[in-house]
């Protein structure tokens, strides 16, 4: 069963610590991303991967990092020096980036206590 | 630099009806438009890609227009249903720094009820 999945679904954090979000994707897919959706306001683009070993920052980076160590994983941590955490933080994938569909995971909800 | 905007930002409609979503685009030099699907609390699920030498996108009982040069798009959901709820979400792809980015709006959440 191809897919994107997420974990965990639901993240509880205190101020102050780092929190790894998982993304696994059995797709064979080349590029990843990560966004950030806040209510009311449309999908922010955090990091995006073409390649195993290659990330790139999006519109929002700072505050988060990411590795791409394996094809299939592209794991986002969330460090203390993200000033607003609390999000709706989902994961994607594509055949490449400049491929047009995207498939996008169940989302991780992150809440900063 | 590109926005997206959707409106309405919510609407509410009884079962039947025949609904128009909206979505405009500041930049026309896009490669296609996309609309989206999310569910509460879940994944975007696509559901129509325009490229942008296309007029028009159809899937069952939804239309999905392109007009790029006015920076337009609109979704005809027709005959709608309660199991049509959900937030729906356009998004354009441009080039940005060599990478072609999708830019989302920030959705239109609909209810369809009984």
């Amino acid at each position: 069963d191809g897919g994107i999945t997420q974990s965990p679904k639901y993240l509880f954090r205190k101020e102050g610590q780092n929190v790894t979000l998982s993304c696994e994707q059995n797709l064979n897919h080349d590029a990843m991303y990560w966004y950030r959706q806040d209510p009311g306001q449309g999908l922010r683009l955090i990091y995006y991967s073409q390649i195993v070993n290659d990330f790139q920052k999006g519109d929002i980076a700072e505050g988060y990092s990411v590795s791409r160590e394996k094809k299939e994983s592209f794991p986002l941590t969330v460090t203390s020096a993200q000033k607003n955490p609390t999000a709706f933080y989902l994961c994607a994938s594509s055949i490449s980036t400049t491929t047009d569909t995207q498939y996008f995971g169940p989302g991780t909800r992150l809440t900063v206590l | 630099k590109q926005e997206v905007t959707q409106i309405p930002a919510a609407l509410s409609v009884p079962e039947g009806e025949n609904l128009v979503l909206n979505c405009s685009f500041t930049d026309s030099a896009i490669y296609n438009l996309q609309w989206f699907r999310q569910d509460p609390g879940k994944g975007l699920t696509s559901l129509l890609l325009i490229q942008s030498s296309q007029r028009e996108q159809t899937s069952g009982r939804l239309n999905a227009s392109l007009d790029k040069s006015s920076g337009r798009s609109t979704l005809y959901i027709a005959a709608s249903q309660p199991g049509d709820s959900a937030t729906y979400l356009c998004a354009v792809r441009s080039s940005s720094g060599g990478y072609n980015k999708l830019i989302f709006g920030a959705g239109t959440r609909l209810a369809v009820h009984p």
